[in-house]
């Protein structure tokens, strides 16, 4: 199975600026899956990007992939106290682009949004 | 996307018993899977939930302590067995949607065992 690091682990902003995370991962893959988590709650999912895809865009997230340097980063812009969640990424290298279950978490960015 | 609720949201149980959590799904789905997220931690992958077979578990978890049932496409549930203090997590269903590509979790179920 394949597992992403995020970075940093942890992130604090005022209201209004951008967020950035960033996701690392070792293998190829086929598809890599952002998720929010808000105070050890259930994970929701935000955005999906194809490994030949480069950005994607949903709201005020976006998302870049970097295959050649096997890394992902998901950008928050005008960032709200309700977006202050945990943050993780799943790659996934399962045939045909599925992930079959095998979606390995690392430990997320923690993102904290002061009003 | 697929709309997932677990019962029960929270409980607080008493070591040595068992609790069995119930994922429902409204909609078919091939594939159903059960998570643990200890205290701090990232998830893990227990197990994955076949309708009509046994479960697959991952390394580090057994039968015997998670056993699972997918009666049909829409529903299963996860038993955590003679608890101890050690399984006090958040336990999370997910499913396979959108052609296998993408997985969407259940609000999660937090147990706090004593």
């Amino acid at each position: 199975s394949q597992q992403g690091e995020e970075d940093p682990q942890a992130l604090s902003i005022q209201e209004g600026e951008n967020a950035t995370m960033n996701c690392s991962y070792k293998t190829s893959i086929n598809n890599l899956q952002w998720y929010r988590q808000n105070s050890g709650r259930g994970l929701v999912h935000l955005i999906l990007i194809r490994s030949n895809e480069r950005e994607k865009h949903s709201g005020r997230l976006r998302v870049t992939l970097d295959t050649s340097k096997k890394s992902s980063s998901l950008l928050i812009t005008a960032s709200r106290a309700a977006d202050t969640a945990s943050y993780f990424c799943a790659p996934a290298a399962g045939a045909g682009g599925t992930s079959y279950g095998k979606l390995t978490f690392g430990q997320g960015t923690i993102l904290t949004v002061h009003p | 996307s697929a709309v997932i609720s677990q019962k029960p949201s929270r409980d607080i149980c008493q070591r040595g018993t068992s609790l069995t959590i119930q994922c429902q799904v409204d909609s078919q789905v091939t594939m159903m899977f059960w998570y643990r997220q200890q205290p701090g931690q990232s998830l893990t992958l227990i197990a994955t939930a076949n309708q009509g077979s046994e479960a697959t578990y991952e390394s580090g978890f057994v039968i015997d302590k998670f056993p699972i049932s997918r009666p049909n496409l829409t529903f299963s549930t996860l038993t955590v067995s003679n608890m101890s203090p050690e399984d006090s997590s958040i336990y999370l269903c997910s499913v396979d949607q959108a052609g296998g590509e993408t997985q969407y979790f259940g609000p999660g179920t937090r147990l706090l065992v004593l």
